[in-house]
């Protein structure tokens, strides 16, 4: 079962920040927040994943809420190139590293 | 950027017989894995394998799967008898430590059984 709730699709304008909502309410502590995406049935793509601080790369930030029972990917800048479906997954570091998919949030950024 | 390739793009092939997904992984990575999608639905964990054997699989994986790294380069996944429900996309990844921090995954294998 799904660790993790996620809205089933949202829009965002082009060049406006998207913020896609995590809920992980029964996270536990050895567990991090990863974001994967898959942009029309290409392979999934990392993105980024947090423990517990606010993590920031190149494509993306994470912020993870204090009781750590809920998360928001950011895409500061999207871009066209940037709909996809969005997965958010959390698992424990150290597990083997197969990763257990839900059905994500559908991103659709629009002109 | 290092990719992991992954061929052939298409199959097609008849109900019952065998297919080979052909995958080469990342060279400096260690962990490799095998996940399908259905056309509509998830991502789903089929095996993990690593120092040549298999780490983990899900109940999707049975008797008619089977995985090998024949040369240490490729990493093989065999269908001995394809049904029908076998169409799907098939996806290869691996990661460079068992943590699997950031997993690379193939552009996919579509199987289309008919």
């Amino acid at each position: 079962d799904a660790k993790t709730t996620q809205p089933t699709s949202m829009d965002c304008a082009e060049g406006r920040a998207a913020n896609l909502p995590c809920n992980h309410s029964t996270i536990s502590g050895n567990e991090y927040v990863y974001w994967y995406r898959q942009i029309h049935s290409q392979g999934p793509q990392y993105i980024i994943h947090g423990l517990k601080n606010n993590e920031t790369n190149e494509m993306a930030s994470l912020i993870i809420t204090e009781d750590r029972k809920s998360s928001t990917l950011i895409l500061p800048h999207a871009t066209l190139r940037d709909t996809a479906v969005y997965y958010c997954i959390v698992r424990v570091r150290g597990s083997q590293g197969n990763l257990i998919f839900g059905k994500g949030t559908k991103l659709s950024v629009k002109p | 950027e290092p990719e992991v390739t992954q061929t052939p793009s298409h199959q097609v092939t008849q109900m019952g017989q065998e297919v080979i997904l052909r995958c080469v992984p990342i060279s400096n990575h260690l962990y490799f894995y095998w996940y399908r999608q259905i056309l509509g639905q998830k991502v789903e964990f089929l095996v993990s394998f690593y120092n040549n054997e298999i780490s983990e699989k899900s109940e999707i994986f049975d008797d008619q799967f089977s995985v090998e790294r024949p040369d240490g380069s490729n990493f093989t996944l065999k269908i001995r008898s394809t049904k029908l429900e076998d169409s799907a996309m098939y996806f290869c990844a691996s990661t460079q430590d068992p943590q699997g921090t950031e997993a690379f995954f193939g552009q996919g294998t579509r199987l289309t059984v008919v």
